[in-house]
């Protein structure tokens, strides 16, 4: 498709279970973000990746949060022993470049609910 | 660390009225770019209109306008003619010149309601 592709669209977990949350890129764009919007925040930003390089992860709540990004395209949000206060819309974005100017285009996300 | 500021949890306004949202922002980068994007229920984020702080004159695209105060670090959304399609969540957001590495600073949304 034309525009960033988030998968699932809802994901309903226990408590202590591990999720993964699978995001596709807008074709070319080599910078992806990940960000979370809790109810009734702003997003919060989590994690960014730009070509090969290393991915700033300073915005990763906790150590059960990490993603990876396979070929430079489709990224994965793994979030390990899940808690309640994880529940959130989790949205990604994409951006051809690295720069000021460039608009950030992102997915209809994936919506968590710990329960 | 640069923030955004929306102090309008929520706004209503007739259809076919002007409605303005506030944004408010802190930095201390010379260059940057700022952002509105507006989200509907979809979930989806739609870039509505963006400026960058070297330029004067204010942005528009069709119905929506910014005015852009640099001195004040003010960065208000317009609103022409409403129309039921524009509620949603929008969102200010803000992107420096050191942003190689630094992702958009969002505010924490204004929820606009049309009236019919």
């Amino acid at each position: 498709g034309a525009g960033v592709s988030q998968s699932p669209s809802n994901k309903v977990t226990e408590k202590g279970k591990d999720v993964e949350l699978r995001c596709d890129p807008i074709s070319g764009h080599t910078a992806l973000y990940w960000y979370r919007q809790s109810l009734g925040q702003g997003l919060e930003f989590l994690i960014y990746f730009q070509g090969n390089s290393a991915p700033d992860k300073s915005g990763l709540p906790s150590d059960r949060f990490s993603a990876e990004r396979t070929g430079g395209s489709v990224s994965t949000l793994t979030i390990q022993r899940t808690q309640q206060e994880d529940s959130a819309v989790y949205l990604c974005a994409s951006s051809r470049r690295v720069i000021m100017a460039s608009p950030l285009h992102f997915g209809n996300g994936t919506r968590l609910t710990v329960t | 660390a640069q923030t955004v500021t929306q102090s309008q949890p929520e706004m209503s306004v007739q259809e076919a009225e002007t409605v303005t949202l506030s944004c408010t922002y802190d930095t201390s980068e010379s260059d940057y770019y700022l952002f509105w994007y507006k989200q509907p229920p979809s979930r989806q984020m739609i870039l509505v209109i963006r400026q960058e702080a070297y330029k004067q004159q204010n942005a528009t695209e069709n119905r929506f306008s910014v005015n852009f105060q640099k001195a004040a670090k003010s960065f208000s959304l317009k609103i022409s003619d409403s129309q039921l399609g524009d509620a949603a969540m929008y969102f200010c957001a803000y992107r420096g010149e050191n942003s190689g590495n630094t992702p958009l600073v969002f505010g924490k949304g204004t929820r606009l309601s049309v009236i019919a």
